[in-house]
């Protein structure tokens, strides 16, 4: 059963635009979720998290936006740069410590 | 942010046997965590590993296969034994980071590939 879901395993962007990618969720008790980004042979790196109480989070380039009702939470970038070519992990975090990530998305920003 | 280092970063190993993966942090830290990374798939936790008790392992994993030592608040190790090829895979330990925040530090990962 997977609890936290990514559908689009990877996407393209051209440099300078806005780049969204989308993270679905089943369980309603999850405290934060996060967005973690991940470069071949490294491990993840946090990129920017959420509380379940808010609905909006922003830190310069990256916003995550967080839907409730829909379960659904998704990270901008804008303006896409190529050194964000990464793959993009969404994560949920329950009871305080355990993360639920899910499958990834890979993005490439193209010149 | 904690700065954390695995050994080895890479191994390739024959099936039956052990691997011992070392994870050491360059501070102090309560909880450490152990995931799997397999080939197209997202990180799964094993287990928590908390200084001076057993680790807490999560569904579908054993202490038998996956033992796991945490002697200080610095240091941990994950062995995976009687290795299969379906335990290629790569391996991360990761710990808190800021109180509250969910976010949780990673080290490099070790791929381990089982032949």
């Amino acid at each position: 059963d997977q609890q936290v879901k990514q559908n689009s395993p990877s996407l393209s962007v051209q440099e300078g635009r806005i780049s969204i990618l989308n993270c679905d969720y089943t369980n309603s008790m999850f405290d934060y979720f996060l967005w973690y980004k991940k470069y071949p042979a490294e491990g993840p790196t946090f990129l920017i998290s959420i509380s379940s109480i808010k609905d909006k989070n922003e830190d310069g380039r990256f916003t995550v936006f967080l839907n409730k009702s829909a379960k659904h939470l998704s990270l901008h970038i804008v303006p896409s740069q190529p050194g964000d070519s990464a793959v993009y992990f969404c994560a949920a975090q329950l009871n305080t410590d355990k993360l639920i990530f899910g499958t990834g998305t890979r993005l490439q920003v193209f010149p | 942010s904690a700065v954390i280092s695995q050994k080895p970063s890479r191994d390739i190993c024959q099936r039956g046997t052990s691997l011992t993966i070392q994870c050491q942090v360059d501070s102090q830290v309560t909880m450490m965590f152990w995931y799997r990374q397999q080939p197209g798939q997202s990180l799964t936790l094993i287990a928590t590993a908390n200084q001076g008790s057993e680790a807490t392992y999560e569904s579908g994993f054993v202490i038998d296969k996956f033992p796991i030592s945490r002697p200080n608040l610095t240091f941990s190790t994950l062995t995976v034994s009687n290795m299969s090829p379906e335990d290629s895979s790569i391996y991360l330990c990761s710990v808190d980071g800021l109180a509250g925040s969910g976010e949780q530090y990673f080290g490099p990962g070790t791929r381990l590939t089982v032949t």
